[in-house]
């Protein structure tokens, strides 16, 4: 199975800080189907960013993702209070479907 | 609006059966694929299974021989069914709806389950 390892495990930054995270995969995959997710504190994951680079509805401009191959990432060029959460990579390009570890984002 | 919602045991004993029905409205599972994800506490995020609006399925490797997925179209349910329970099978577990680009654009609450005697 395709291990993501993504990096910080656990971050913080400043309101106005950019701020970018990162997915490593194991083996290559497709960018079609390397998607984002943030979760916050007793809720469920939601949808951030699908198909490595296009935003979910609802999802602020100041977020993006980029990536190809092995390395992904997702930046956010003005962080925000409210962009404090988890954010977890997850392919399906190939089976099974796998998720990073996560990235715990906190403000400063 | 698209919503989906779990509903579970909360408890379950060791080496027992966990059973959960997740209820979907807003969208046909004739049409769109269902999965099951579960977090075990403090940690990240595994893939279970799927059942495809086609009534097929796939499960995860790990737990294949263990793990059911089933549903009833009617009723807008899928089920889970997991055997042999053991504690490190405690966790939130979510099911989520697929877009038809195998990413999960809409997620339950979840339930939780605890695993203990």
């Amino acid at each position: 199975q395709i291990v993501l390892t993504q990096s910080p495990a656990i971050m913080s930054a400043s309101p106005g800080e950019k701020v970018t995270l990162t997915c490593s995969a194991s083996s290559s995959v497709s960018s079609s189907y390397l998607y984002w997710y943030q979760q916050k504190p007793g809720s469920s994951p939601k949808l951030w960013i699908y198909s490595t680079s296009n935003l979910a509805s609802g999802v602020p401009a100041r977020f993006s993702g980029s990536g190809s191959g092995t390395s992904y990432s997702l930046t956010i060029s003005s962080m925000e209070a409210e962009d404090a959460a988890s954010y977890f990579c997850h392919q399906w390009s190939s089976y099974p479907p796998t998720f990073g570890g996560g990235t715990k984002l906190e403000i400063k | 609006q698209v919503q989906l919602k779990e509903s579970g045991p909360g408890l379950v004993a060791p080496s027992q059966s966990l059973s959960i029905t997740c209820t979907v409205s807003g969208f046909s599972l004739t049409s769109y694929g269902v999965s099951w994800v579960r977090q075990p506490p403090g940690k990240g995020l595994e893939w279970l299974g799927v059942i495809w609006g086609d009534g097929s399925t796939n499960y995860h490797s790990a737990l294949i021989s263990r793990l059911s997925i089933s549903k009833d179209n009617s009723k807008s349910q899928v089920f889970l069914k997991l055997n042999s329970l053991q504690t490190d099978d405690t966790a939130t577990y979510y099911c989520a709806k697929l877009t038809g680009t195998r990413y999960f654009d809409v997620w339950g609450a979840g339930t939780t389950v605890t695993v203990s005697s």
